[in-house]
């Protein structure tokens, strides 16, 4: 499986500012996707980032709150604009490789943010 | 009614115990089925990965797999204290992992000394 890292690994932000989080993967993914798991809560997923092309997101995200970037095959940065305090969450990057012997997902350790 | 369910828990067993986790489902779609576990303040780490139905045993760790009942279950044997985490169970509808995972809410497991 991957290595899958995440900057930061925790942040405190205020309210209206923006916060981007970087994922680095150690080898060239297919896809990435982004997921945000609420306290307590299981994983719900925001968007899938395909390097070339834009982010599809899930219902109920939007590109103007939650925009991506994937400039390559190894990261992807989510960006979680203009914050309230109900965008408190860990947020996660995942890899997969289509094709690959499993063809699952791999989470990195998450971002957990605090918004005041 | 949630497309995957899955009891909360929290589940607390003496080590040594076999521990039995569960998921029911609605989407007879789903044909992968995966077991994560999810230790405090880290990501989730994939256990088991199954394909339609039946049992796959890795070590400590069997997964089930009953479409017609559209259940799934991971049994953890000789359960030991470091097994204490959320187990979170997964499923897609095809071997295309550009199709989302459905995921449960997560069982909470704590194995006591």
């Amino acid at each position: 499986s991957a290595v899958i890292s995440q900057k930061p690994s925790r942040d405190i932000c205020q309210r209206g500012t923006s916060l981007t989080i970087q994922c680095q993967v150690d080898s060239q993914v297919t896809m990435m996707f982004w997921y945000r798991q609420q306290p307590g809560q299981s994983l719900t997923l925001i968007a899938t980032a395909n390097q070339g092309s834009e982010a599809t997101y899930e219902s109920g995200f939007v590109i103007d709150k939650f925009p991506i970037s994937r400039p390559n095959l190894t990261f992807s940065t989510l960006t979680v604009s203009n914050m309230s305090p109900e965008d408190s969450s860990i947020y996660l990057c995942s890899v997969t490789n289509r094709g690959g012997s499993t063809d699952t997902q791999y989470f990195g350790p998450g971002t957990r943010l605090t918004v005041l | 009614q949630k497309e995957v369910e899955q009891d909360p828990g929290p589940l607390s067993v003496p080590e040594g115990a076999i521990v039995s986790l569960n998921c029911t489902y609605s989407n007879s779609a789903f044909q992968y089925f995966m077991w994560y576990r999810q230790y405090s303040r880290k990501g989730p780490e994939l256990l088991m990965y199954t394909y339609s139905s039946g049992n796959k045993e890795d070590g400590r760790f069997t997964a089930q797999v009953d479409k017609s009942s559209k259940y799934i279950s991971l049994f953890i044997r000789d359960s030991q204290p470091s097994d204490s985490a959320t187990y979170l169970c997964a499923m897609s509808g095809n071997n295309n992992a550009g199709n989302m995972l459905t995921f449960g809410g997560g069982t909470r497991l704590m194995v006591k000394p």
